[in-house]
């Protein structure tokens, strides 16, 4: 079975500093990650996928993440944060079952603080 | 962004009641699916579709049925609307060009706020 978490259901940081949203995953098999972010009342929008290409990915708004096969994981950096990136963010993977079905991370929502 | 309608985006019906979810694209996607979003729960799946007639069960299918007649339109039925499906509906779409390409994202449209008096 697959599953994803992320650490830490709220994280707060200043205008400038460092973004880094947790990712831990579980498959028997090679996954397939996905960050996606919600503003408010808004639908999710892809930031970044892992397709296996390259451990590296680089996402939109200056967001990249890194797959770590050692530590399962795939967290989400951004190296300043700006007002703009409070939203929540989800972390989810790819099921090999019902279709290709996004299993999602509970969310973690990001406040920036002036 | 992917040419993806819910509707309605609100709401609020009573308990007992039929409610229909209608989701429309203008991508000629192959892949559909209804998601529902809680609070502590993230998304979780309730129905997707891979064709035309062609639908099956998600993680939290009961209570709910689908529909999909034309390749751009894929509604959710609640049949006797209960307070507990009192959620966030999230419509999305993938398009897997050959069988199930797990490596396609899924695009998705803005959501219905639906409360169950």
């Amino acid at each position: 079975a697959q599953s994803v978490t992320q650490l830490g259901s709220h994280v707060s940081v200043s205008e400038g500093a460092l973004v880094l949203l947790r990712c831990n995953y579980s498959s028997s098999v090679p996954p397939y990650l996905f960050w996606y972010v919600q503003y408010p009342n808004q639908g999710l929008q892809l930031l970044l996928k892992y397709t296996s290409a390259a451990t590296l990915v680089k996402g939109i708004n200056g967001f990249e993440a890194e797959f770590k096969k050692s530590e399962t994981s795939f967290h989400l950096t951004k190296p300043s944060a700006h007002m703009s990136d409070a939203a929540e963010y989800f972390c989810a993977v790819s099921s090999y079952n019902q279709g290709g079905k996004l299993i999602f991370g509970q969310g973690t929502e990001l406040s920036v603080k002036p | 962004d992917a040419g993806i309608t819910q509707s309605p985006r609100h709401k609020v019906t009573e308990t007992g009641t039929p409610v229909t979810l209608r989701c429309h694209q203008t991508e000629n996607h192959r892949y559909m699916y209804w998601y529902r979003q809680d609070p502590g729960h993230g998304l979780r799946l309730i129905h997707y579709s891979y064709g035309v007639k062609d639908t099956d069960k998600g993680e939290v299918s009961d209570g709910y049925s689908v529909s999909r007649s034309k390749t751009e339109d894929f509604l959710l039925t609640l049949e006797s609307a209960t307070s507990s499906q009192t959620s966030v509906y999230f419509c999305a779409i993938s398009e897997h060009r050959v069988g199930q390409d797990l490596r396609q994202p899924q695009h998705f449209g803005d959501g219905t706020r639906l409360s169950i008096l």
